[in-house]
């Protein structure tokens, strides 16, 4: 069943375009996440959304933003890709006792 | 800081054999451990999880025991199936500042069963 839903499932652009991907969740939890998932399947966390109160992991280049109107939202914003950020960016929301309700996922492939 | 250690990348297994996927941690302080699940083209999901010392946790057929002694939480199964066939994710919740659990991975198993 689910829960989090991420748009669009894949997307294909160009060096230097910007990309935007959404996330919701109907969980209705506190806390969203933004991972990313490299070729070699590391998971690589990038944002947490907590609250209203933004986390971010300081090795984000800062081409990438977090959007979110309300606690249900988490986008993700990348401002002018570059090769390097084809990947699978997973959305995820995170319940009390800490386990997390993932996306399927956006792949990026970046040209 | 918090680590988790995976470490097989791969395990080639033949159908019916049992499955062994070993995690190890490291934490000044852990609330949970888990095991999440992604198969191909899928979203990971939550297999088994567990914050009680050396008790077996069961689920799907896989069971893991969290032991705090040699702070490990190996994934195990009977007898593999092909459709165990996917990426497996050891990971920890640690305490952090701010109440705001911090949530590390490790670096990911992908178990192939072969028939």
């Amino acid at each position: 069943e689910t829960a989090v839903f991420q748009t669009p499932n894949y997307h294909v652009t160009q060096v230097g375009n910007e990309v935007s991907f959404n996330c919701k969740q109907t969980l209705g939890h506190d806390t969203m996440y933004w991972y990313k998932q490299d070729s070699k399947k590391l998971l690589k966390i990038m944002f947490s959304y907590n609250n209203k109160q933004l986390i971010v992991n300081e090795t984000v280049p800062r081409r990438f933003s977090p959007q979110s109107s309300d606690k249900a939202h988490l986008n993700l914003r990348i401002k002018s890709v570059e090769p390097e950020d084809s990947a699978v960016y997973l959305c995820a929301s995170r319940d009390r006792g800490d386990t997390l309700y993932f996306g399927a996922g956006t792949r990026l492939s970046v040209l | 800081g918090d680590s988790v250690t995976q470490t097989e990348g791969l395990v080639t297994l033949t159908e019916g054999l049992p499955v062994m996927l070993n995690c190890t941690y490291q934490t000044a302080y852990s609330t949970f451990l888990f095991w999440y699940v992604q198969h191909l083209n899928e979203a990971p999901k939550l297999l088994l999880k567990s914050s009680t010392d050396n008790k077996r946790t069961e689920h799907q057929g896989f069971h893991a025991t969290l032991h705090k002694s040699s702070s490990s939480f190996h994934l195990q199964k009977s007898s593999a199936q092909l459709s165990d066939s996917a990426l497996y994710y050891c990971a920890l919740s640690g305490m952090a500042t701010g109440g705001n659990n911090k949530l590390t991975f490790g670096q990911g198993t992908v178990l192939s069963v072969i028939p």
